[in-house]
């Protein structure tokens, strides 16, 4: 079946740091991909999201990179701050006329002051 | 102030027992979803509702159900056929176009007694 793998599980950073957190789906009819930032006991948040007509799609400190053609996504955060430190969930959207949404298992992300 | 409401927040089944998380939204959205989430696993589709009257099984349906009777609400019964309940139960919703992000509710965590 469909799936997303992310890496790495965990990431360690010093403040100021770039951090790095990459993704790979499977459904090549997948055109959709949202990041979400989860702090410890509360509800998923999207960060950013870019659909396959983009390459790339930037926000201040955040950017994600799509490469359709090897089926990779990534995120990219910049000038890391203590309070980046959390959870970091990419998804990948399942071909067809729906929004489901397949995620990968997440990447802990802790910026050391 | 639009949003999801999940409740109740923390839940306790005991052997045996059903019990129904609750979600509500006030986004005018058409489609629901619900999702379990263990530590160290991504979010994992449990059943999602594209219109009202229709669900559809996820990826772990089983040991669990659900009714969309009303655009607004998409609630979550864990049966006693569910062996192994004990997660954080999280409900979203999406507009009814294709390729828009999932907005989440805060979430509900379920433990056995």
């Amino acid at each position: 079946g469909e799936n997303v793998e992310q890496h790495p599980s965990t990431l360690s950073v010093q403040e100021g740091d770039s951090a790095v957190i990459k993704c790979t789906y499977s459904d090549s009819a997948s055109n959709y991909f949202p990041w979400y930032k989860q702090e410890l006991g509360k509800r998923p948040q999207l960060i950013i999201d870019i659909r396959s007509n983009v390459g790339e799609k930037k926000d201040q400190r955040i950017a994600v990179t799509l490469n359709k053609t090897a089926k990779h996504f990534s995120l990219h955060i910049t000038e890391t701050q203590p309070e980046d430190s959390a959870v970091y969930f990419c998804a990948a959207s399942m071909g067809g006329a729906t929004n489901k949404l397949i995620f990968g298992t997440g990447t802990l992300l802790a910026v050391q002051p | 102030d639009g949003g999801i409401t999940q409740s109740p927040k923390y839940l306790f089944r005991k052997e045996g027992q059903n019990v129904t998380l609750s979600c509500e939204q006030n986004l005018n959205h058409d489609a629901m979803y619900w999702y379990r989430q263990d530590p160290g696993q991504g979010l994992r589709l449990i059943y999602y509702s594209q219109i009202v009257n229709d669900f559809q099984k996820g990826d772990i349906a089983e040991g669990y159900s659900v009714s969309r009777e009303k655009k607004e609400s998409f609630p979550l019964t864990v049966t006693s056929a569910q062996k192994n309940p004990t997660a954080f139960y999280l409900c979203a919703s999406t507009p009814g176009v294709s390729n828009q992000p999932q907005h989440f509710g805060d979430g509900t965590r379920l433990s056995i007694l």
